[in-house]
């Protein structure tokens, strides 16, 4: 299996544009996560999706950003407008159930807003 | 969630044991210990979890306080590979939500 697999892997991109990272989690998970990473911060979750349908988004930071599932096998996170403070690295991760399995991260997209 | 404490950072000599503590004395009776580690530039990858009983797999082994109160993450023989920051996370049963804090460094020593 490839694992998760998110793309871009790096991004840089200017204040006021939007921003979409991409997902495609591990086959037959039906679990998917999207988590934030800063040095501030830490690793924070923003959003899970359970059977395609968003579970929790209370992570979420603000009316900016939004993310999707249209399909078991790919999520997006969208930035629009994006602001220099989102920069951080984004992971998406999935997990084979929902009863707390283990969760497989993705490699991470490094986003950088200037 | 209940909270749990790390160290910040610990220090090992390659080929020897590693014994990274966590505290965690709030947990519930249905909150599961996890463990997490985070190699450079990677994303968090999964080591082990445990409820009441010690746990070992083919990566650590997991051993859990009788009060459950604390549990101790034991890398048998660590290698250079082994350097990361290890989070160790409680989860509740049916909760699906990992809540990272800031773990340990661990740097192995050549």
């Amino acid at each position: 299996d490839a694992g998760v697999i998110q793309s871009p892997r790096h991004e840089v991109t200017e204040m006021g544009q939007e921003v979409t990272l991409r997902c495609k989690p591990i086959s037959g998970h039906n679990s998917l996560f999207w988590y934030r990473q800063t040095m501030m911060r830490g690793l924070e979750l923003l959003i899970y999706f359970n059977n395609n349908v968003p579970i929790d988004d209370s992570g979420m930071p603000e009316d900016r950003f939004s993310a999707k599932m249209p399909n078991a096998s790919f999520s997006t996170l969208k930035i629009q407008p994006s602001e220099p403070r989102d920069s951080a690295v984004y992971f998406c991760a999935s997990s084979a159930s929902g009863t707390g399995d283990e969760q497989y991260f993705g490699p991470g997209t490094r986003l950088t807003v200037t | 969630d209940a909270k749990t404490t790390q160290p910040n950072s610990m220090e090992s000599n390659e080929e020897e044991p590693v014994h990274l503590p966590c505290n965690h004395s709030t947990i519930s009776g249905t909150d599961y210990i996890h463990w997490y580690r985070q190699l450079p530039s990677q994303g968090p990858e999964y080591v082990i979890h445990g409820l009441t009983s010690n746990v070992n797999n083919r990566m650590a082994s997991l051993a859990i306080a009788e009060d459950r109160k604390s549990s101790t993450l034991i890398l048998h023989r660590a290698t250079l590979r082994d350097a990361a920051v290890y989070y160790c996370i409680l989860r509740n049963f049916g909760n699906e939500k990992l809540t990272f804090g800031t773990g340990t460094r661990l740097t192995i020593i050549p």
